[in-house]
Protein backbone atom coordinates (compact mmCIF):
# COMPACT_ATOMS: atom_id res chain seq x y z
CA UNK A 1 0.00 0.00 0.00
CA UNK A 2 1.79 3.33 -1.02
CA UNK A 3 1.71 5.86 1.82
CA UNK A 4 0.83 9.49 2.14
CA UNK A 5 2.31 11.26 -1.44
CA UNK A 6 3.22 14.86 -1.75
CA UNK A 7 4.28 16.46 -4.73
CA UNK A 8 6.94 18.76 -5.35
CA UNK A 9 9.08 17.14 -3.40
CA UNK A 10 11.48 20.19 -3.52
CA UNK A 11 10.31 23.87 -4.61
CA UNK A 12 12.23 27.22 -4.56
CA UNK A 13 9.89 30.35 -5.19
CA UNK A 14 10.12 34.38 -5.22
CA UNK A 15 8.97 36.44 -2.42
CA UNK A 16 5.39 37.61 -3.98
CA UNK A 17 5.03 34.46 -5.79
CA UNK A 18 1.91 31.62 -5.35
CA UNK A 19 2.69 28.17 -4.56
CA UNK A 20 0.45 24.85 -4.30
CA UNK A 21 1.58 22.04 -3.09
CA UNK A 22 0.05 18.18 -3.48
CA UNK A 23 -1.29 15.70 -1.29
CA UNK A 24 -2.37 12.18 -1.81
CA UNK A 25 -3.77 10.57 1.29
CA UNK A 26 -4.04 7.05 1.78
CA UNK A 27 -6.30 5.00 0.38
CA UNK A 28 -9.42 4.78 2.66
CA UNK A 29 -8.73 7.84 4.48
CA UNK A 30 -10.80 10.42 4.33
CA UNK A 31 -9.28 13.34 6.55
CA UNK A 32 -6.28 15.43 5.42
CA UNK A 33 -4.45 18.09 7.73
CA UNK A 34 -1.52 20.09 6.88
CA UNK A 35 1.23 21.24 8.97
CA UNK A 36 4.06 23.28 8.40
CA UNK A 37 7.59 23.04 9.96
CA UNK A 38 9.80 25.58 10.30
CA UNK A 39 13.75 24.11 10.57
CA UNK A 40 14.72 23.36 14.24
CA UNK A 41 10.81 23.43 15.32
CA UNK A 42 7.81 20.64 15.62
CA UNK A 43 5.27 21.05 13.16
CA UNK A 44 2.19 23.69 13.12
CA UNK A 45 -1.15 22.73 12.32
CA UNK A 46 -2.37 24.98 9.38
CA UNK A 47 -5.80 23.00 8.41
CA UNK A 48 -7.53 20.04 8.31
CA UNK A 49 -10.13 18.34 5.74
CA UNK A 50 -12.63 15.79 6.09
CA UNK A 51 -14.96 14.69 3.43
CA UNK A 52 -14.25 18.09 1.48
CA UNK A 53 -14.92 20.42 4.62
CA UNK A 54 -12.86 22.35 6.51
CA UNK A 55 -12.78 20.56 10.43
CA UNK A 56 -10.15 22.85 11.86
CA UNK A 57 -7.74 25.82 11.22
CA UNK A 58 -4.54 26.93 12.78
CA UNK A 59 -2.96 30.28 13.15
CA UNK A 60 -1.52 31.52 9.94
CA UNK A 61 -3.16 34.28 7.36
CA UNK A 62 -5.30 34.61 4.85
CA UNK A 63 -2.81 33.81 2.50
CA UNK A 64 -2.86 30.17 3.77
CA UNK A 65 -5.41 28.12 1.44
CA UNK A 66 -6.62 24.60 0.95
CA UNK A 67 -9.47 22.57 -1.07
CA UNK A 68 -10.08 18.84 -0.43
CA UNK A 69 -11.12 16.87 -3.27
CA UNK A 70 -14.13 14.00 -3.92
CA UNK A 71 -11.14 11.41 -4.40
CA UNK A 72 -9.89 13.32 -0.81
CA UNK A 73 -6.52 14.30 -2.27
CA UNK A 74 -5.91 17.57 -1.27
CA UNK A 75 -3.96 20.84 -2.35
CA UNK A 76 -2.40 24.17 -0.20
CA UNK A 77 -1.93 27.18 -1.42
CA UNK A 78 -0.39 30.19 -0.49
CA UNK A 79 -0.35 33.45 -1.63
CA UNK A 80 2.32 36.48 -1.68
CA UNK A 81 4.96 34.33 -0.18
CA UNK A 82 7.78 35.74 2.19
CA UNK A 83 10.92 34.67 3.36
CA UNK A 84 9.14 33.07 6.24
CA UNK A 85 7.54 30.83 4.80
CA UNK A 86 10.32 28.86 3.98
CA UNK A 87 9.46 25.76 5.39
CA UNK A 88 8.64 21.50 5.21
CA UNK A 89 5.13 21.07 4.65
CA UNK A 90 3.79 18.27 5.77
CA UNK A 91 0.47 16.31 4.91
CA UNK A 92 -1.03 14.02 7.01
CA UNK A 93 -4.34 11.63 6.59
CA UNK A 94 -5.89 10.00 9.23
CA UNK A 95 -7.10 6.82 10.52
CA UNK A 96 -9.69 6.54 12.79
CA UNK A 97 -8.89 3.92 15.57
CA UNK A 98 -11.76 3.81 17.89
CA UNK A 99 -11.90 7.22 20.14
CA UNK A 100 -8.60 7.94 18.78
CA UNK A 101 -7.17 8.75 15.45
CA UNK A 102 -3.36 8.10 14.25
CA UNK A 103 -1.73 10.41 11.38
CA UNK A 104 0.55 9.15 8.63
CA UNK A 105 2.49 11.73 7.16
CA UNK A 106 4.04 12.54 4.13
CA UNK A 107 7.40 12.83 3.11
CA UNK A 108 6.63 16.23 2.63
CA UNK A 109 7.74 19.35 0.11
CA UNK A 110 10.68 21.31 1.15
CA UNK A 111 9.64 24.87 0.30
CA UNK A 112 12.24 27.80 0.08
CA UNK A 113 11.61 31.91 -0.86
CA UNK A 114 14.47 33.72 -1.64
CA UNK B 1 -0.38 30.61 26.86
CA UNK B 2 -0.24 26.90 25.63
CA UNK B 3 3.74 25.63 25.63
CA UNK B 4 4.95 22.20 25.03
CA UNK B 5 8.72 22.08 25.85
CA UNK B 6 11.46 19.27 25.11
CA UNK B 7 15.25 19.30 25.38
CA UNK B 8 16.39 21.38 22.80
CA UNK B 9 19.99 20.15 22.98
CA UNK B 10 20.67 17.02 21.76
CA UNK B 11 20.61 13.93 23.58
CA UNK B 12 24.21 11.79 23.40
CA UNK B 13 24.02 8.24 25.09
CA UNK B 14 26.51 5.36 24.05
CA UNK B 15 24.82 2.51 22.27
CA UNK B 16 23.40 -0.02 24.55
CA UNK B 17 22.44 2.44 26.98
CA UNK B 18 18.60 3.78 27.75
CA UNK B 19 17.66 7.15 26.52
CA UNK B 20 15.19 9.14 28.45
CA UNK B 21 13.20 12.02 26.77
CA UNK B 22 10.89 14.48 28.63
CA UNK B 23 8.06 16.30 27.25
CA UNK B 24 6.43 18.88 29.67
CA UNK B 25 3.10 20.86 29.02
CA UNK B 26 1.24 23.48 30.20
CA UNK B 27 -2.41 25.24 29.96
CA UNK B 28 -3.43 21.92 28.11
CA UNK B 29 -5.29 19.09 28.75
CA UNK B 30 -4.91 16.49 26.47
CA UNK B 31 -6.88 13.64 26.17
CA UNK B 32 -3.88 11.36 24.57
CA UNK B 33 -0.27 12.16 24.14
CA UNK B 34 1.16 10.95 21.02
CA UNK B 35 5.29 10.49 20.12
CA UNK B 36 6.60 10.37 17.02
CA UNK B 37 9.80 9.90 15.61
CA UNK B 38 11.82 12.21 12.25
CA UNK B 39 14.39 11.56 10.35
CA UNK B 40 16.24 14.42 8.70
CA UNK B 41 14.18 15.46 5.91
CA UNK B 42 11.19 13.58 6.22
CA UNK B 43 7.82 13.64 7.74
CA UNK B 44 7.37 12.25 11.29
CA UNK B 45 6.44 8.45 11.71
CA UNK B 46 3.98 7.28 14.56
CA UNK B 47 5.54 5.49 17.70
CA UNK B 48 3.14 5.15 20.63
CA UNK B 49 -0.06 6.38 21.94
CA UNK B 50 -0.59 7.22 25.51
CA UNK B 51 -3.78 7.99 27.31
CA UNK B 52 -4.59 10.49 29.71
CA UNK B 53 -5.70 7.87 32.28
CA UNK B 54 -3.21 5.59 31.38
CA UNK B 55 0.45 5.93 33.43
CA UNK B 56 2.71 3.55 31.12
CA UNK B 57 2.77 1.93 28.04
CA UNK B 58 5.30 -0.31 26.33
CA UNK B 59 6.21 -1.29 23.16
CA UNK B 60 9.23 -3.86 22.35
CA UNK B 61 12.03 -1.28 23.40
CA UNK B 62 10.38 1.80 24.44
CA UNK B 63 8.14 3.00 27.01
CA UNK B 64 5.78 5.94 27.97
CA UNK B 65 4.62 7.36 30.98
CA UNK B 66 2.03 10.00 31.27
CA UNK B 67 1.44 11.70 34.78
CA UNK B 68 -1.37 14.30 34.11
CA UNK B 69 -0.99 16.24 37.39
CA UNK B 70 3.31 17.27 36.43
CA UNK B 71 1.84 17.78 33.38
CA UNK B 72 4.70 15.47 31.87
CA UNK B 73 5.82 12.55 29.97
CA UNK B 74 8.38 10.18 29.93
CA UNK B 75 9.68 8.71 26.85
CA UNK B 76 12.37 6.07 27.01
CA UNK B 77 14.36 4.04 24.53
CA UNK B 78 16.25 0.66 26.50
CA UNK B 79 19.24 -1.07 24.94
CA UNK B 80 19.34 1.52 22.13
CA UNK B 81 21.23 1.49 18.67
CA UNK B 82 22.64 3.77 16.14
CA UNK B 83 19.60 3.40 14.03
CA UNK B 84 17.83 5.16 17.31
CA UNK B 85 19.15 8.21 16.11
CA UNK B 86 16.49 10.67 15.51
CA UNK B 87 14.52 13.44 16.44
CA UNK B 88 11.74 12.48 18.86
CA UNK B 89 8.48 14.71 18.90
CA UNK B 90 5.95 15.02 21.23
CA UNK B 91 2.36 15.92 20.39
CA UNK B 92 -0.93 16.61 22.63
CA UNK B 93 -4.25 15.18 21.09
CA UNK B 94 -7.37 16.75 22.55
CA UNK B 95 -8.87 13.82 20.94
CA UNK B 96 -9.24 14.34 17.47
CA UNK B 97 -5.66 13.71 15.94
CA UNK B 98 -6.12 15.14 12.43
CA UNK B 99 -5.11 18.44 15.11
CA UNK B 100 -1.97 17.75 16.67
CA UNK B 101 0.14 20.14 18.90
CA UNK B 102 3.45 19.17 18.46
CA UNK B 103 6.66 19.75 20.76
CA UNK B 104 9.62 21.30 19.31
CA UNK B 105 11.51 17.69 19.21
CA UNK B 106 14.79 16.57 20.64
CA UNK B 107 17.42 14.80 18.69
CA UNK B 108 18.81 11.40 19.98
CA UNK B 109 22.12 10.74 19.15
CA UNK B 110 23.29 7.17 19.46
CA UNK B 111 26.91 6.02 19.49
CA UNK B 112 29.16 3.56 18.99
Amino acid sequence: DAGVTQSPTHLIKTRGQQVTLRCSPISGHKSVSWYQQVLGQGPQFIFQYYEKEERGRGNFPDRFSARQFPNYSSELNVNALLLGDSALYLCASSLVRGEWTEAFFGQGTRLTVV
Amino acid sequence: SQKIEQNSEALNIQEGKTATLTCNYTNYSPAYLQWYRQDPGRGPVFLLLIRENEKEKRKERLKVTFDTTLKQSLFHITASQPADSATYLCALDTGTASKLTFGTGTRLQVTL
